[in-house]
């Protein structure tokens, strides 16, 4: 069973405000994992780091999110200015290295309204 | 870059059927394959994996998967399904090495009593 803690499990934002979720990966996990999963199941990679450092993170991300897993902190997802499309089940995942086993969390559901 | 493609959206078939669930993939090079399933409102759980060896790996809860190079698939079966089999059930790529890892659009499995 997997030992990703996202919290807060539902959010509910205005659109324009700031929306941040935090994720816990599983001790000893160095790779952590964004992904947004939208209401037709389909999935959109974010952003994965490796211990403190951005490995990849999709031009989105970039320019409207804010992400960091500093080190004995929890990891989080900002977004700066809520969309309504940005409405989505944020999923957080850690792993111990490439090509290795994927950890889920539960997510987090943000709705926009 | 890779991509996965699941081309049946929904399947329904009843408790103790026989069940097999399509993926197939695109990438030149070396590959490291998966299998998810997420219950409604949850975070995805690990099924089973393939990078080298044994084309057929078992997972747990009876499923099994077999790869096949020359199909470029990972098709998920199992033999006999329960109720509780009743899920959406991803299958994902990565580039051997490679952090990122890519998921198909999912498939919706029910399991009518």
């Amino acid at each position: 069973n997997s030992k990703v803690i996202q919290t807060p499990r539902y959010l509910v934002k205005g659109q324009g405000q700031k929306a941040k979720m935090r994720c816990i990966p599983e001790k000893g996990h160095p790779v952590v994992f964004w992904y947004q999963q939208n209401k037709n199941n389909e999935f959109k990679f974010l952003i994965n780091f490796q211990n403190q450092e951005v490995l990849q993170q999709i031009d989105m991300t970039e320019k409207r999110f804010s992400a960091e897993c500093p080190s004995n902190s929890p990891c989080s997802l900002e977004i700066q200015s809520s969309e309504a499309g940005d409405s989505a089940l944020y999923l957080c995942a850690s792993s111990p290295g490439p090509n290795t086993e994927v950890f889920f969390g539960k997510g987090t559901r943000l709705t926009v309204v | 870059t890779q991509t996965v493609s699941q081309s049946d959206a929904h399947v329904t078939v009843f408790e103790g059927d026989s069940v097999e669930l399509r993926c197939n993939y695109s990438y030149g090079g070396s590959i490291y394959l998966s299998w998810y399933i997420q219950h409604h409102g949850h975070g995805l759980q690990f099924l089973l994996k393939y990078y080298s060896g044994n084309p057929v790996v078992q997972g747990v809860n009876g499923f099994e998967a077999e790869f096949s190079k020359s199909d470029s698939s990972f098709h998920l079966r199992k033999a006999s399904v329960h109720w509780s089999d009743s899920a959406v059930y991803f299958c994902a790529v990565s580039a051997t090495g490679g952090y990122k890892v890519v998921f198909g659009s999912g498939t919706r499995l029910l399991v009518s009593p």
